[in-house]
């Protein structure tokens, strides 16, 4: 079965450092991967997705990913963090294609103080 | 319209009650997702309903009972639940259940409390 590993578990940082989650999952085929942002108090969010092609994607507010396969890593970045990006956020892929299953990372809390 | 709608948003029961979380999208998804999440946890798949016929169970104990009436609406009957399945409980769509078309949209989930 898959599985994701996000080894931070809690980051703490000042506003205008940068920003990078790691983010490791355990599949030898094709895979899925994605990045979701979960606010204190809202919903799930997607922040961004990388299906095929450019393994560098971008997604909302800044953030970028870069699939490196023979890494089996998705790492989440931002070159300057802003206090509202604190919350928890969330590693996930789907690799068993045709039994659709998106299984998420442990998490990292990302706080960011002003 | 590109939100899934869950209620009701925070709901106690006690352990002999029976009651049920109800998601909607109108966004033409065909594929739906329950998800449970404990404080501090990931997210944990339940269920997924693909084209309104469930298409994964994981192994959910049978005092969660999941129904898709039709393309748009998703519940979760609740029966004879036990406090440890106090939790946030997530909805999630997608278009269909298939590569490259399975970005999930979340709900903003319902909070449940057993007593």
């Amino acid at each position: 079965a898959q599985s994701v590993s996000q080894h931070n578990h809690h980051v703490i940082l000042s506003e205008a450092a940068s920003l990078e989650l790691g983010c490791n999952y355990s599949y030898g085929g094709t895979v899925n991967l994605f990045w979701y942002v979960q606010y204190p108090g809202q919903h799930l969010q997607l922040l961004l997705k990388y299906f095929s092609g450019d393994p560098l994607v971008k997604g909302i507010k800044g953030f970028e990913a870069e699939f490196i396969k023979s890494k089996f890593s998705f790492n989440l970045r931002k070159p300057s963090v802003q206090w509202s990006d604190t919350a928890e956020y969330f590693c996930a892929v789907i690799t068993n294609f045709g039994n659709e299953k998106l299984t998420f990372g442990t998490g990292t809390r990302l706080t960011i103080i002003p | 319209d590109t939100e899934v709608t869950q209620t009701p948003k925070h709901l106690v029961m006690g352990m002999t009650n029976k009651k049920s979380l109800k998601c909607e999208q109108h966004m033409g998804h065909r594929a739906m997702y329950w998800y449970k999440q404990k404080a501090k946890k990931p997210p944990e798949l339940m269920f997924v309903y693909s084209y309104e016929k469930l298409s994964i169970n994981e192994s959910v104990p049978s005092r969660f009972s999941p129904e898709c009436p039709n393309s748009s609406l998703l519940n979760l009957h609740l029966h004879a639940l036990q406090p440890e399945d106090s939790a946030l409980y997530l909805c999630a769509s997608s278009q269909v259940l298939s590569p490259g078309a399975n970005v999930l949209t979340f709900g903003a989930g319902s909070r449940l409390t057993v007593l």
